[in-house]
C-alpha cells in the first residue's frame, strides 16, 4: 500500500504551459504539504493544508495554486510555467498537534516526487 | 525564526569507517521537534528519526546513533561501520510546536561511502 502517492513521476513541458501534479495520502493524516527541491537538493516548503485549510503559504509566485478537495488530497496547479520552475516537487503528509503544545509531532511522509522539467 | 545548518556539504569515507553528520539548529520555541531524513540516489525521502526538545536521551538503532545536545543546539547523526548502501543525502529538519506543520530543512549532507 502506497502511503503518499503523487502523479505524474515525470513531467516535461514547455514554457508558458499550465500543468498539475496530484497527491493523495491514505495515512489518515490531517495535514499535507508541497515541498520543492531544486537542483542543489535544497528542500523548501511551499504550502501546507490542514483539513483542507491553507495554513502555510511561503513566498511562492501566484502562478502556483494548491487545491485540497479533502484532507486526503492536495493537488498543485502551476500556470505559465517558467524555466526556473524546473525542480522535483514532493508531496508530504503528517499529523500535527491540535493544541498549541503537544508531546507529539509526526514526521513527514513523502511521496516519491515529481520531476518537472520546463524547456 | 527556525533555522537548520548542516555545515558539511559533502563527506566521503571508505566502507567500514565511522562518520558523523553535524546538525545545528536555531529556534526560539521551547518545544520543538528534530528529524533526520535520508534521500538515497533513487530520490525518495525516508524518515529516520524524530526527537522532542524535552527528550535529550541519545538513541541507537543498529549502526545509526543520534546525539542530541540542547546546550549546543546540535543533533548529530553517526553511522558506525559505514556501508556503500549508506550513500545518500541526509537532511536534518526542525519543526516548532508554535509553528506546527512547518518543517525547516538543512541544506543536506551528501555522504559517499566508497567500497
Amino acid at each position: 500500500d502506497t502511503a503518499v502517492s503523487q502523479t505524474p513521476k515525470y513531467l516535461v513541458t514547455q514554457m508558458g504551459n499550465d500543468k498539475s501534479i496530484k497527491c493523495e495520502q491514505n495515512l489518515g493524516h490531517d495535514t499535507m504539504y508541497w515541498y520543492k527541491q531544486d537542483s542543489k537538493k535544497f528542500l523548501k516548503i511551499m504550502f501546507s493544508y490542514n483539513n483542507k485549510e491553507l495554513i502555510i503559504n511561503e513566498t511562492v509566485p501566484n502562478r502556483f495554486s494548491p487545491k485540497s478537495p479533502d484532507k486526503a488530497h492536495l493537488n498543485l496547479h502551476i500556470n505559465s510555467l517558467e524555466l526556473g520552475d524546473s525542480a522535483v516537487y514532493f508531496c508530504a503528509s503528517s499529523q500535527i498537534p491540535t493544541g498549541a503544545k503537544s508531546s507529539y509531532n509526526s514526521p513527514l511522509h513523502f511521496g516519491n516526487g515529481t520531476r518537472l522539467t520546463v524547456t | 525564526a527556525q533555522k537548520v545548518t548542516q555545515a558539511q556539504t559533502e563527506i566521503s569515507v571508505v566502507e567500514k569507517e565511522d562518520v558523523t553528520l553535524d546538525c545545528v539548529y536555531e529556534t526560539r520555541d521551547t518545544t520543538y521537534y528534530l528529524f533526520w531524513y535520508k534521500q538515497p540516489p533513487s530520490g525518495e525521502l525516508v524518515f529516520l528519526i524524530r526527537r522532542n526538545s524535552f527528550d535529550e536521551q541519545n538513541e541507537i538503532s543498529g549502526r545509526y546513533s543520534w546525539n542530541f545536545q540542547k546546550s549546543t543546539s546540535s543533533f548529530n547523526f553517526t553511522i558506525t561501520a559505514s556501508q556503500v548502501v549508506d550513500s545518500a543525502v541526509y537532511f536534518c529538519a526542525l519543526s516548532e510546536a508554535a509553528n506546527a506543520g512547518k518543517s525547516t530543512f538543512g541544506d543536506g549532507t551528501t555522504l559517499t561511502v566508497k567500497p
